[in-house]
C-alpha cells in the first residue's frame, strides 16, 4: 500500500533558524509530490514536485525531489513565527489515481 | 472570495442522527475531492469527482457516508446513523484536471464534526 512518511513529527527552533523538513514514500507508481502548510484550518498549497533535482523557490520556502531516495525535503531559512504551522507532504501514485496520499505532517513551532 | 467554500463550518450532533455537509468548489475546476482529518493525523482520502461522476471511494467511506455531485458543481456529504468515531475534520478540494494529470488539489476550511 502506498505510504507517506514525515520527520520529524515535531520540530521546535528559534526565530531567525533555518529548518530542514523530510519526506519519504513508498509507492507503486509515483506521480508527483506535494506540500502544504496548515494552520488553524485548511491545508495552503505550497509546492507541487514531479521531476529530481529541480528546486522550487517561494521566498524562503524551498523545496526538492529525489525519486533516487524516493524522497523530498522542504527547507525554510530565516524563519519567523509566522512559519509555526503542520507541514504536510502528499504523494500521488498510480496510474489513474487522483487521491492524494499525506504523510502525519510535521508540527514546527518558531518560538521569538 | 473565489475559493473553495464549505458549510458548515461546525456542526454538533448526537450519535445517531443524520449529517450532511456542502462543499462549493473552485468554479472552473472539474475535480472535487472529500478528505477526513482527525487529530494529529493527515487528511485521509474518502472519495472524488469528476464533473458529476463519482470515480473512487476509499475502503474508509462506509455505506453509512454518500456523496453527491448531481450538477457537477458543488457537492454534499452525509453520514447517516453518526457514531462518535465520526467526529473529525471534513475536508473538501478541488483541482482543475491537465492533460498529464497532474494538478494540485486547493483545500477549503472545512467543517469540523463532533458527534456526542
Amino acid at each position: 500500500e502506498d505510504k507517506v512518511v514525515q520527520s520529524p513529527l515535531s520540530l521546535v527552533v528559534h526565530e531567525g533558524d533555518t529548518v530542514t523538513l523530510n519526506c519519504s514514500y513508498e509507492v507503486t507508481n509515483f506521480r508527483s509530490l506535494l506540500w502544504y502548510k496548515q494552520e488553524k484550518k485548511a491545508p495552503t498549497f505550497l509546492f507541487m514536485l514531479t521531476s529530481s533535482g529541480i528546486e522550487k523557490k517561494s521566498g524562503r520556502l524551498s523545496s526538492i525531489l529525489d525519486k533516487k531516495e524516493l524522497s523530498s525535503i522542504l527547507n525554510i531559512t530565516a524563519t519567523q513565527t509566522g512559519d509555526s504551522a503542520i507541514y504536510l507532504c502528499a504523494g500521488r501514485f498510480g496510474g489513474g489515481a487522483q487521491k492524494l496520499v499525506f504523510g502525519q505532517g510535521t508540527r514546527l513551532t518558531i518560538n521569538p | 472570495d473565489t475559493g473553495v467554500s464549505q458549510n458548515p463550518r461546525h456542526k454538533i450532533t448526537k450519535r445517531g442522527q443524520n449529517v450532511t455537509f456542502r462543499c462549493d468548489p473552485i468554479s472552473e475546476h472539474n475535480r472535487l475531492y472529500w478528505y477526513r482529518q482527525t487529530l494529529g493525523q493527515g487528511p485521509e482520502f474518502l472519495t472524488y469527482f469528476q464533473n458529476e461522476a463519482q470515480l473512487e471511494k476509499s475502503r474508509l467511506l462506509s455505506d453509512r457516508f454518500s456523496a453527491e455531485r448531481p450538477k457537477g458543481s458543488f457537492s454534499t456529504l452525509e453520514i447517516q446513523r453518526t457514531e462518535q468515531g465520526d467526529s473529525a475534520m471534513y475536508l473538501c478540494a478541488s483541482s482543475l484536471v491537465r492533460g498529464d494529470g497532474n494538478n494540485e488539489q486547493f483545500f477549503g476550511p472545512g467543517t469540523r464534526l463532533t458527534v456526542l
